[in-house]
């Protein structure tokens, strides 16, 4: 059974570029979280949506970011312009009822030059 | 502001011996505290939970303590093997579903 799936894993784009960043959960799962890596900060959550509806966005860092989840299988996360600063490690994750225990994906390397 | 805090960015423990990881918080107004663990280029995977009503809980090597008198938990991994070189997360929840971990530990287990 495949588990959350994540692309691209590895993005490079310069400054100024759009960027989107996919993840498809595991079937079933109702809930679907967004979360950002870095070294200053550890593991954000940005996002979450449950049922396809996004619940909370207050860890989205700026206007330059916006997800959608359009159907129970896809979300994406976007990020125009980008910044250096974005560069981070963005992670996907989906679990069922149970939020506590969540399936996270391979995560998608971002670098902003 | 993080409500979890994770102050020891690595540990390295030798194999067999026993692992101890801490993360202190700042707010008692948690419902669940929870461990993750992560290996390079993977996501994180969930290993262990304890509910704020509990002192204690254990599963197999990994147990998860609580001190709420002191606002701190500990993950204790005994005995440690090579294959829980990691980095471990703590997390927690509170009263709405929002999880906030912390930065995390890198753990070494030499052989």
């Amino acid at each position: 059974d495949a588990g959350v799936i994540q692309s691209p894993r590895h993005e490079v784009t310069e400054m100024g570029q759009e960027v989107t960043l996919r993840c498809k959960p595991i079937s079933g799962h109702d809930y679907l979280f967004w979360y950002r890596q870095t070294m200053m900060r550890g593991l954000e959550l940005l996002i979450y949506f449950n049922n396809n509806v996004p619940i909370d966005d207050s860890g989205m860092p700026e206007d330059r970011f916006s997800a959608k989840m359009p159907n129970a299988s896809f979300s994406t996360l976007k990020i125009q312009p980008s910044e250096p600063r974005d560069s981070a490690v963005y992670f996907c994750a989906s679990s069922l009822g149970d939020w506590r225990t969540q399936y996270f994906g391979p995560g998608t390397r971002l670098t902003v030059l | 502001d993080q409500q979890v805090k994770q102050n020891s960015p690595s540990l390295s423990v030798q194999e067999g011996r026993i692992s101890i990881l801490n993360c202190d918080y700042t707010n008692s107004m948690f419902d669940y505290f929870l461990w993750y663990k992560k290996y390079p280029a993977e996501g994180p995977t969930f290993l262990i939970s304890i509910s704020s009503i509990k002192d204690k809980n254990e599963d197999g090597r990994f147990t998860v303590f609580l001190n709420k008198s002191a606002k701190h938990l500990s993950l204790h991994i005994v005995p440690s093997q090579p294959g829980d070189s990691a980095v471990y997360f703590c997390a927690r929840s509170g009263g709405s579903y929002i999880p906030t971990f912390g930065r995390g530990t890198s753990l070494i287990v030499h052989p």
